[in-house]
């Protein structure tokens, strides 16, 4: 049930783009996304909700492929504040709660 | 500070003891949420309220896992007779509305079960 992200892990220099993916096995109802730098607590980035509504921070974009249960996140001229760890989060119609996949480790390099 | 507090921030224990753990969310929010991280992973789902009543409790949670949310304020998370398996940082986060919408997560408390 747990959702699989990819890559596990990627590194960059400062200004390149990364995508980070996030697949279920499961019809989803919405992908959340956070990120988590080292020692502190998860932070969050943006819900996409079935049906195409998005709510989130206006400097990254995700998408939400309903038919293949699949979501990407976009980070686009990375900078060395985005480095951490990033999660998505899914949704099951119905389910209250959020399954979290074992996370995407970014490092962005000056 | 108006954003979620958890007490304490590290807990060491010996096996078989009992821990309690509290966690005061953002005032307005309705909705108070428990997660176990352990490394490298991402948070894992405990339980959820919704004011005061517990809506869901998850199946990986054993008997020894109980907690509670009185008046719809602040939530203690209690583990009875902890075990080694149980060292892992136990944040909370909190929302607002019915459904699940942006959570703020707390700093978390880290549990070490000698």
């Amino acid at each position: 049930q747990q959702p699989v992200q990819s890559p596990q892990a990627v590194i960059l220099r400062e200004g390149e783009d990364a995508v980070i993916n996030c697949s279920s096995s499961k019809a989803l109802y919405s992908v959340h996304w956070y990120r988590q730098k080292h020692g502190e607590a998860p932070v969050f980035l943006m819900i996409l909700l079935k049906g195409g509504e998005q709510k989130g921070h206006e400097k990254i974009s995700a998408s939400f492929n309903e038919k293949k249960q699949q979501s990407s996140l976009y980070l686009t001229a990375s900078q060395l504040s985005y480095s951490g760890t990033y999660f998505c989060g899914t949704e099951i119609q119905g389910a209250q709660k959020l399954v979290f996949g074992q996370g995407t480790r970014l490092t962005i390099n000056p | 500070d108006t954003g979620v507090s958890q007490d304490p921030r590290h807990k060491i224990t010996k096996r078989g003891q009992n821990v309690t753990f509290r966690c005061d969310p953002i005032s307005e929010h309705n909705r108070l949420y428990w997660y176990r991280q352990t490394l490298g992973q991402g948070p894992e789902f405990l339980t959820y309220f919704q004011n005061e009543a517990q809506l869901e409790k998850s199946r990986l949670l054993s008997d020894r896992f109980s907690a509670e949310r009185p008046k719809g304020s602040f939530s203690t998370l209690e583990i009875q007779r902890t075990e080694q398996g149980d060292s892992a940082m136990y944040l909370c986060a909190s929302s607002l509305g019915n459904r699940i919408n942006e959570q703020f997560f707390g700093p978390g408390t880290r549990l070490t079960v000698l």
